[in-house]
């Protein structure tokens, strides 16, 4: 069952503006995780978010959770071409085990 | 390098011909895991690993087998292929469970005629 889902499906931006990605998950979470994927390939590990952080900040991302509304947001700021991939939501909790659940994904796309 | 690997890269195979995609990594990590990636619906989580000759189920396990013998490997076994299971395959580790996973292989894909 997929329980992280990301939105929007797709977002097309211009070369220096911000992006912005949701995900939103169903059941409790230790922790939530972003990850970047260029077509195809492996998943890169953009940052992890425990349960009990509420904002992260690595470089130009940023990444908000707010466990009330069981939601994410990662914000890319002043985006480049080379930010143009799949990005994904995925977190693991108490599922009785060490499950890990990935959002679909939002395809990103930055115009140059 | 700290790295997972995978083999093959590609594989094209027919319905009912067992195959294994191999997994290796080199950080000593205990947790490793296989996922699937379809169109439209992310990675499915197939089989997880807790440590030598610790496995279990993820969201899709039917139709595969795993092993964990030694602590870099995780080989991923389809007894009998069928071409629902064309998909692009990733293996990843961490170091410990209790977190989606840090580092990814490149991705295997399968195709099942």
């Amino acid at each position: 069952s997929q329980q992280g889902e990301e939105d929007p499906q797709a977002l097309s931006i211009q070369e220096g503006e911000n992006a912005t990605m949701n995900c939103s998950y169903k059941t409790s979470i230790n922790n939530l995780q972003w990850y970047r994927q260029n077509s195809g390939r492996g998943l890169v590990h953009l940052i992890l978010i425990r349960s009990n952080e509420r904002e992260k900040h690595s470089g130009r991302l940023r990444v908000t959770l707010d466990t009330s509304k069981k939601s994410s947001s990662l914000l890319i700021t002043a985006s480049r071409a080379a930010d143009t991939a799949s990005y994904f939501c995925a977190t693991e909790g108490f599922t009785g085990g060490f499950k890990t659940i990935f959002g679909a994904g939002t395809r990103l796309f930055v115009k140059a | 390098e700290a790295q997972v690997t995978q083999n093959p890269r590609y594989l094209i195979t027919v319905t009912g011909k067992k195959l294994t995609v191999t997994c290796s990594q080199n950080m000593n990590h205990e947790y490793m895991s296989w996922y699937r990636q379809d169109p439209g619906l992310g990675l499915r989580q197939i089989y997880y690993s807790m440590n030598v000759e610790v496995t279990d189920k993820g969201d899709v396990p039917e139709g595969y087998k795993v092993s964990r013998k030694e602590k870099r490997n995780f080989p991923l076994i389809l007894e009998s292929p069928s071409p629902n299971q064309t998909s692009l395959y990733f293996c990843a580790s961490s170091l410990v469970a209790g977190g989606a996973p840090k580092y990814f292989g490149p991705g295997t894909r399968l195709l099942v005629l």
